[in-house]
């Protein structure tokens, strides 16, 4: 079964709105979360690592005002995508390295945000 | 460039027929990590490899690290419409170490199979 969470697997906002994604690990305490973006046909692009109870660490090239990323539980991450464009529709991913101290990386669901 | 360089880009097979995909870096790949997407879904995990020459299978899924750790392959034999999506390689190439460590991506296989 899932063992991240995400929430919602799809929304579509207004330019100049903000737009929260949630991340939940299931049944795991996970102190490092990880949020990536995926353009079509592209890669996952890595954007910032989520620490629980500190500053996310952001990826070069990605602007923390406009990514905002919150960590207030061991279980619960969440990204807020500040004052939307068009340009930030893609789809962006989660994931978490959990349950057990060596298991995989696992991912979330993803969600499509689509900024209109 | 690409860190992580995957080939093919995309494959069409027949059903029955076996299939490799490659994952190769010029960086050493301190670990390696196969998974598999559905178009706008999330990972879904299938191996992970961290010693050179280690090879792990999971039903008709075989995937090889090599010796030298910059080369992976994923071989599928006699595939399925069920395997058909996209196949991601991830590898942690930059020794971040500890149990976080960060995955760079390749851009990843489509792969379609035809009934």
């Amino acid at each position: 079964g899932a063992v991240v969470s995400q929430h919602p697997s799809w929304v579509i906002c207004k330019s100049g709105t903000s737009v929260k994604i949630e991340c939940r690990s299931l049944d795991f305490q996970a102190t490092t979360m990880f949020w990536y973006r995926q353009f079509p046909k592209q890669s996952l692009m890595l954007m910032a690592t989520s620490n629980e109870g500190s500053k996310a660490t952001y990826e070069q090239g990605v602007e923390k005002d406009k990514f905002l990323i919150n960590h207030a539980s061991l279980t619960l991450s969440t990204l807020t995508v500040t004052s939307a464009h068009p340009e930030d529709s893609s789809f962006y991913i989660c994931s978490a390295f959990g349950p057990l101290s060596n298991s995989p990386l696992h991912f979330g669901n993803g969600t499509r945000l689509t900024v209109t | 460039s690409q860190e992580l360089e995957q080939s093919p880009q995309s494959l069409i097979v027949q059903e029955g027929k076996n299939l490799t995909i490659n994952c190769t870096s010029s960086k050493t790949l301190y670990g390696l990590y196969w998974y598999k997407q559905k178009y706008g879904e999330g990972l879904i995990f299938l191996m992970m490899l961290q010693k050179g020459g280690e090879e792990k299978s999971h039903e008709k899924i075989t995937a090889k690290l090599d010796e030298k750790k910059q080369q992976s392959s994923l071989h599928i034999t006699a595939s399925q419409p069920s395997h058909a999506g996209i196949y991601l390689c991830g590898a942690d190439i930059k020794n971040s170490g500890g149990s976080n460590y960060k995955l760079t991506f390749g851009k990843g296989t489509l792969l379609t199979v035809n009934p």
